[in-house]
């Protein structure tokens, strides 16, 4: 089965410092990315996501994120922080399985702390 | 656009009782509907895959006669704890999928949890 790892369970920050969250993910066929965000008390949101094309995508306020193949990874980038990034981000994966399937399998999260 | 609620938020229950959460996606419809736990600091662990009018499938080692699916509508899926014990206790997400396919893969928008005590 295939698996997610999340590498930095907790990261400190201070405002302005850049960010990059690791996700590795162990399935050797073609799979879609995502990362997730959890703001505190609040419910799971898409960030951005990868199917094919360009490695490199943009998400929802300033992240992105690179697919490297050969690496099996999929960081999640951001050049400066703020308070507001204060969330739990969680990397998945969803295997593109013959015959279809939307199943995601997720990281264990991690827990960024941006302080001012 | 693109909600899903859940119902209740927090319930809290005696060991041996059954609860029931509610999953509804407010303003789309879905044919299929996710159901995850959360272990605290950990992952989010998916349960089963609930299809409209149809069993659910349940993922290598959940119990189905204990956690009991039933999606009656395009809108709603409910998870039924069975005699819920202390162990059972825990968070558990719903997420849905828009009924209409808009390309490769339909995104899942998830509910906002409800947190399960048993004691």
């Amino acid at each position: 089965a295939q698996s997610v790892s999340q590498h930095n369970h907790h990261v400190i920050l201070s405002e302005a410092a850049s960010l990059e969250l690791g996700c590795n993910y162990s399935y050797g066929g073609t799979v879609n990315l995502f990362w997730y965000v959890q703001y505190p008390g609040q419910h799971l949101q898409l960030l951005l996501k990868y199917f094919s094309g360009d490695p490199l995508v943009k998400g929802i306020k300033g992240f992105e994120a690179e697919f490297i193949k050969s690496k099996f990874s999929f960081n999640l980038r951001k050049p400066s922080v703020q308070w507001s990034d204060t969330a739990e981000y969680f990397c998945a994966v969803n295997p593109i399985l013959t015959g279809g399937g939307n199943k995601l399998t997720f990281g264990t999260g991690t827990q960024l702390k941006v302080e001012l | 656009g693109a909600v899903v609620s859940q119902h209740p938020s927090w319930v809290i229950c005696k060991s041996g009782t059954s609860v029931k959460i509610e999953c509804r996606s407010l303003d789309f419809q879905a044919t299929t509907m996710f159901w995850y736990r959360q272990f605290p600091k950990q992952s989010l662990m998916l349960m089963a895959t609930s299809n409209e009018g149809s069993k659910a499938t349940y993922e290598q080692g959940v119990e189905k006669d204990k956690f009991l699916i039933n999606h009656a509508s395009l809108t709603l899926s409910t998870l039924t704890v069975t005699s819920a014990h202390p162990e059972d206790s825990s968070f558990y997400i719903c997420s849905a999928r828009d009924l209409v396919e808009r390309g490769p893969y339909n995104e899942q928008f998830f509910g906002p949890g409800t947190r399960l005590t048993v004691l």
